[in-house]
C-alpha cells in the first residue's frame, strides 16, 4: 500500500523559515518524480514545486521561486520543502503528491502550514 | 486567478449525466495530452480520477470520463451517484517553463 506522510507543518511568523518532511513507502519512490501542491483555506489547488527520481531537476510556481527548495534523499524514501522568507499567503494545508505534470498519482493527507504574526 | 478555466459550480441528479469544462491555452492544455483530473472531498487528500486527458487509474469506475478538443478539457460523469458530490480539480503540463498548472475547482453537488 501506497503511503506519503507528511510533517513539519505549524505556525511561523512572516518572514520565518520551516522545512516540510514526506516520508514514502509502498512504491519505487526513486523511479517517481515527487512534488508538493498547497491549498489555502477554503480555496483551490496550487502546484508549488517537483523534482525528478534522481534529484537533478528542479521546478518552481513563481510565487516560491528563490524562497523554497526541494530535495530528496532517496536512501531514506524522503521528499523535503525548505520554505524559507514565508508570507501570509503561504498558509495553506502542504501536500506531497507522488508524480508531476502527468499526474498526481499518490497524495499524502497534508500538514498545515500557517504564515501569521 | 487560476490558469485553467472551471466553472464554479455544476449539479445533477442521481442516474444524471454531468460534464465539467476546463479551458486553458495552446501553452497548456491545448499544446499537451497531459491533462489531468482530481476529485477531492471536504477535509480530504484529492484522489487522480483521469491522466493523460483520458486514462483512467486502476480503481476508477467507467463513469469517469475524460476528453479535450482544442485548449478545453472535459471530464463527464455519467450515472450520477451520491458519493460522487465533491470538488474537481483540472490540471494540465504547461511547458518546462510553467512546468503545471490547475483549475480553480468546481463544486459538483448531486441533487
Amino acid at each position: 500500500e501506497v503511503q506519503l506522510l507528511e510533517s513539519g507543518g505549524g505556525l511561523v511568523q512572516p518572514g520565518g523559515s520551516l522545512r516540510l518532511s514526506c516520508a514514502a513507502s509502498g512504491f519505487t519512490f526513486s523511479s517517481y518524480a515527487m512534488s508538493w501542491v498547497r491549498q489555502a483555506p477554503g480555496k483551490g489547488l496550487e502546484w508549488v514545486s517537483t523534482i525528478s527520481g534522481r534529484g537533478g531537476s528542479t521546478y518552481y510556481a513563481d510565487s516560491v521561486k528563490g524562497r523554497f527548495t526541494i530535495s530528496r534523499d532517496n536512501s531514506k524514501n524522503t521528499l523535503y520543502l525548505q520554505m524559507n522568507n514565508l508570507r501570509t499567503e503561504g498558509t495553506a494545508v502542504y501536500y506531497c503528491a507522488g508524480g508531476a505534470g502527468t499526474g498526481f498519482d499518490y497524495w499524502g493527507q497534508g500538514t498545515l502550514v500557517t504564515v501569521s504574526s | 486567478q487560476s490558469a485553467l478555466t472551471q466553472p464554479r459550480s455544476v449539479s445533477g441528479s442521481p442516474g444524471q449525466s454531468v460534464t465539467i469544462s476546463c479551458t486553458g491555452t495552446s501553452s497548456d492544455v491545448g499544446g499537451y495530452n497531459y491533462v489531468s483530473w482530481y476529485q477531492q472531498h471536504p477535509g480530504k487528500a484529492p484522489k487522480l480520477m483521469i491522466y493523460d486527458v483520458s486514462k483512467r487509474p486502476s480503481g476508477v469506475p467507467d463513469r469517469f470520463t475524460g476528453s479535450k478538443s482544442g485548449n478545453t478539457a472535459s471530464l463527464t460523469i455519467s450515472g450520477l451517484q451520491a458519493e460522487d458530490e465533491a470538488d474537481y480539480y483540472c490540471c494540465s503540463y504547461a511547458g518546462s517553463s510553467t512546468f503545471v498548472v490547475f483549475g480553480g475547482g468546481t463544486k459538483l453537488t448531486v441533487l
